[in-house]
């Protein structure tokens, strides 16, 4: 069992809708992460946010708007996708970013996102 | 950009053979993680290795940290179909923050 929740598990959603992906972790973990995930491959970096401030945005298209409402949650807010976004949304966190403690990450199931 | 290379990119044994994974990168790390991840799930840490020539067992699963740290390779004996998955191998510890997986190894061990 993961102790970080995502929800939902499945989406799909049309190029014109506007929904979220949500995350939680209550590990006391002061950075998390969005990752991008296509089949069979592995996980692309999107944000990272450390200490509920964003950190690292990987040029990623402004059509994905992450927010960080406090140290247990993080959001990603989508608009306007294309069906290339089709993936699994991964949401991880770690003790913090980087750093002595190896930043080890802690994976929540992913959300399947399916844009038509 | 430090890559980590990984190989083989799959893998497709029968139940209860052997098998070896690596994981190489031309430059040194400070730390190794490799993380596992079945169909339908996130993945999950299996071990971190720091030192050089450490070698990590968690059950069947033996992964080794090459002497210099440009290396590493997870070996599995005896795989069940339990063990079916993707493996990755990711480089952790930069102050940066960023992590850098490999090209991942999908096994499939088949009954």
């Amino acid at each position: 069992d993961t102790e970080v929740t995502q929800t939902p598990k499945h989406l799909v959603m049309g190029m014109t809708n506007k929904k979220s992906l949500k995350c939680e972790q209550h590990m006391g973990h002061r950075a998390m992460y969005w990752y991008k995930q296509k089949a069979k491959k592995p996980p692309e970096l999107m944000f990272v946010y450390s200490y509920e401030k964003l950190s690292i945005n990987e040029s990623v298209p402004s059509r994905f708007s992450p927010e960080c409402p406090n140290s247990s949650l993080l959001n990603l807010h989508l608009h306007a996708l294309q069906p290339e976004d089709s993936a699994l949304y991964l949401c991880a966190s770690s003790r913090r970013q980087g750093g002595a403690d190896t930043g080890e990450l802690f994976f929540g199931e992913g959300s399947r996102l399916t844009v038509l | 950009t430090q890559l980590l290379e990984q190989s083989p990119q799959f893998l497709s044994i029968q139940e209860g053979e052997n098998l070896t994974v690596y994981c190489n990168s031309s430059s040194v790390f400070s730390s190794l993680q490799w993380y596992r991840q079945e169909p339908g799930e996130g993945p999950v840490l299996l071990v971190t290795v720091v030192t050089g020539g450490e070698v990590k067992k968690l059950k069947r699963l033996t992964f080794q940290f090459g002497d210099a740290r440009k290396d590493s390779s997870l070996h599995i004996t005896a795989a069940q179909p339990g063990d079916t998955g993707l493996y990755l191998c990711a480089r952790g510890g930069t102050s940066y923050g960023k992590l850098t997986f490999g090209q991942g190894t999908i096994l499939t061990v088949h009954p």
